[in-house]
């Protein structure tokens, strides 16, 4: 889920165990979704998109999940790896002036 | 590889001071944006620009002001730089295709006292 407070939520999983990370987004309009993945010191960077249309999207050991129905994203990452630590926040977009809307992000924390 | 370069990587400003926040895209994209990024806020975004010249307010543009002269480059201007504004800053970019995928630069951290 999204944060509501001064701290991110974190997912914490053993290195090599599958991670899923959770989005509930607010607009029933969204056409377009993407998820972005932030590491320490960088700016965010894409990592898969899904549009409406669609309730799978598979890319290089990542998967994105849509539910329409319940206005929820997952992004599963597969044989999750030490460098996969990161924040993770997915971003919806209402066809509104390019703009896009943010979801407040989740850290993944792998165990060695 | 699409590259968003930000002049700064942290800088440190005084309160009253102008502050000017570069940002360049080499990929020709007619729409960047500016935003600040703060812990538990997450990405809000503060000014866009979808045509040179052109500039439109985001959600929190208030005490903020930005410069389009070129299409490669997007500055964000702190007129009169208060502690408030104390976050990192994020530049963005994408194309007017299809893909609302916006491209990001590596962050300012800039710090006020």
């Amino acid at each position: 889920g999204e944060s509501v407070g001064l701290h991110l939520p974190t997912l914490s999983v053993q290195e090599g165990d599958n991670s899923i990370i959770n989005c509930a987004y607010s607009n029933s309009a969204s056409d377009y979704f993407i998820w972005y993945k932030q590491e320490s010191g960088k700016g965010p960077q894409f990592i898969i998109d899904i549009r409406s249309n669609m309730d799978k999207r598979q890319g290089q050991r990542v998967t994105v999940l849509l539910n329409k129905t319940v206005k929820h994203l997952s992004l599963q990452i597969a044989a999750t790896q030490p460098g996969d630590s990161a924040v993770y926040f997915c971003a919806e977009d209402t066809g509104a002036n390019s703009k896009l809307t943010f979801g407040k992000g989740i850290t993944l924390s792998v165990r060695p | 590889d699409v590259k968003v370069t930000q002049s700064s990587r942290y800088l440190v400003k005084r309160t009253g001071e102008k502050v000017f926040l570069e940002c360049v895209q080499d990929m020709d994209h007619e729409n960047m944006f500016w935003y600040r990024q703060d812990p538990g806020l997450g990405l809000r975004l503060i000014y866009f620009s979808y045509d040179v010249k052109m500039k439109e307010k985001g959600d929190i543009p208030e005490g903020y002001s930005v410069s389009r002269e070129k299409k490669e480059r997007f500055s964000l201007i702190l007129e009169s730089a208060s502690t408030n504004q104390t976050s990192m800053y994020l530049c963005a970019s994408r194309s007017s295709g299809a893909k609302n995928i916006q491209y990001f630069g590596a962050g300012t951290r800039l710090s006020v006292l």
